[in-house]
């Protein structure tokens, strides 16, 4: 059983570019949440997800972040037009139906230059 | 809203020493307490968890104990090894529709020094 997989694990964009962040979850695992982290902070909530539904987002910046989790594919969470700000590492969790404890994605780095 | 604080480091300790990192919490309801580690490069990896109060969480030598009079959870290692240098992150469940949306505090950077 594989782990939860986040592709890819670096990614460079130029401002204004757009950032597309994949993750796969668990296999079994129906619930996806999105996190972001800072330089020398900690994680920080952006959205929670299951299929084709967002549960809450209300860790989501306002304006060019989504996320999505369709039926069939990865959760693809999205950030149009870049900004420098933006450079973080995203990491991507799983969870089964019943709460048991979160299990983490290696993360995507993502740089914005 | 819930939030979790945590002993800012780094923390640096010479092997076999004893590590405490505390961790205190402030959250509605019942929350279930988390240690996440993430070594370098690396997502985070679940270290432990309690789901109630006096539960004690332990693995690979770490334990933390849920005490809810005093809201901490406070990790403690009897003595580490230079393999558990690393981020240790404390976290709670936030209860986003009865699943695991998590809180975290902002990590505690552990380095032990041979």
């Amino acid at each position: 059983n594989a782990g939860v997989m986040q592709n890819p694990r670096h990614l460079v964009r130029r401002r204004g570019q757009e950032a597309r962040l994949r993750c796969s979850p668990m296999k079994g695992h129906s619930h996806v949440y999105w996190y972001r982290q800072l330089p020398e902070e900690g994680l920080k909530f952006m959205v929670y997800l299951q299929k084709e539904n967002i549960i809450d987002e209300s860790g989501m910046p306002k304006e060019r972040f989504s996320a999505e989790f369709p039926k069939e594919g990865p959760s693809i969470l999205r950030i149009q037009q870049v900004v420098r700000g933006d450079s973080a590492a995203y990491f991507c969790a799983s969870s089964p139906p019943r709460p048991a404890g979160a299990f983490f994605g290696q993360g995507t780095r993502l740089t914005v230059v | 809203g819930d939030s979790v604080t945590q002993m800012e480091g780094p923390v640096t300790l010479s092997e076999e020493a004893f590590l405490t990192i505390n961790c205190t919490y402030t959250a509605t309801g019942y929350p279930s307490l988390f240690w996440y580690v993430q070594y370098p490069g690396e997502g985070l990896q679940l270290l432990l968890k309690a789901t109630k109060a006096d539960d004690k969480g332990s693995n690979k030598g770490f334990e933390a104990t849920y005490r809810k009079e005093t809201t901490s959870f406070h990790l403690e290692k009897g003595s580490v090894q230079v393999s558990d240098s690393a981020v240790y992150f404390c976290a709670l469940s936030a209860a986003r529709g009865g699943a695991d949306g998590l809180t975290f505090g902002k990590g505690t950077h552990l380095i032990i020094q041979p």
